[in-house]
């Protein structure tokens, strides 16, 4: 059983292009979290979603930021027109349908901006 | 506003010893806390956890102890061993909802 694929493992982007990250979840997880970690500090949560919904938001900028988990495929967390301060490792995790909070994590993208 | 705080920023101990790593949280919402363990490039990975209701869960080597009017918990590692050399992350949920809030990190380094 595979755990929680996230790819690609670095991503270096120029200013004001645009970064998509993926995530698979774990066979049989249904919710998927992403979180980014900027060097020196904890993992701060971004946005919470079941398949074709977005549950919980509260976390991601307001703009240049989507997330989404299709019916079919990875999650996609996608970063538009990104800048410098994007730099950071983003990490996705993965539970089953019943409340669990012992969420699997991949091992996370490391993007930079340069 | 840090609403999860971890205060010491790195650990060292001796191999055998116990290792002791603290957390404070100020958001009385809070009803779940977790450990998670993380080293170098890789993602966290979960440890243990504890509910409000409970004062201290214990799973082999590591015990999770939570004091609810102190908003404080602390990870004891009883004995620490030089794998045990990692980063370890309190985390805290208000399980109204799924998101996690993360301390900083404690970073742990056991010396054989």
């Amino acid at each position: 059983n595979a755990g929680v694929m996230q790819n690609p493992r670095h991503l270096v982007r120029r200013r004001g292009q645009e970064a998509r990250l993926r995530c698979s979840p774990m066979k049989g997880h249904s919710h998927v979290y992403w979180y980014r970690q900027l060097p020196e500090e904890g993992l701060k949560f971004m946005v919470y979603l079941q398949k074709e919904n977005i549950i919980d938001e509260s976390g991601m900028p307001k703009e240049r930021f989507s997330a989404e988990f299709p019916k079919e495929g990875p999650s996609i967390l996608r970063i538009q027109q990104v800048v410098r301060g994007d730099s950071a490792a983003y990490f996705c995790a993965s539970s089953p349908p019943e409340v669990h909070y012992g969420y699997t994590f991949g091992s996370g993208t490391r993007l930079t901006v340069v | 506003d840090q609403q999860v705080k971890q205060n010491s920023p790195s650990l060292s101990v001796q191999e055998g010893r116990i290792s002791i790593l603290n957390c404070d949280y100020t958001n009385s919402m809070f009803d779940y806390f977790l450990w998670y363990k993380k080293y170098p490039a890789e993602g966290p990975t979960f440890l243990i956890s504890i509910s409000s209701i409970k004062d201290k869960n214990e799973d082999g080597r590591f015990t999770v102890f939570l004091n609810k009017s102190a908003k404080h918990l602390s990870l004891h590692i009883v004995p620490s061993q030089p794998g045990d050399s990692a980063v370890y992350f309190c985390a805290a949920v208000d399980t109204g909802r799924r998101a996690l809030t993360f301390g900083s990190g404690t970073r742990l380094q056991v010396q054989p």
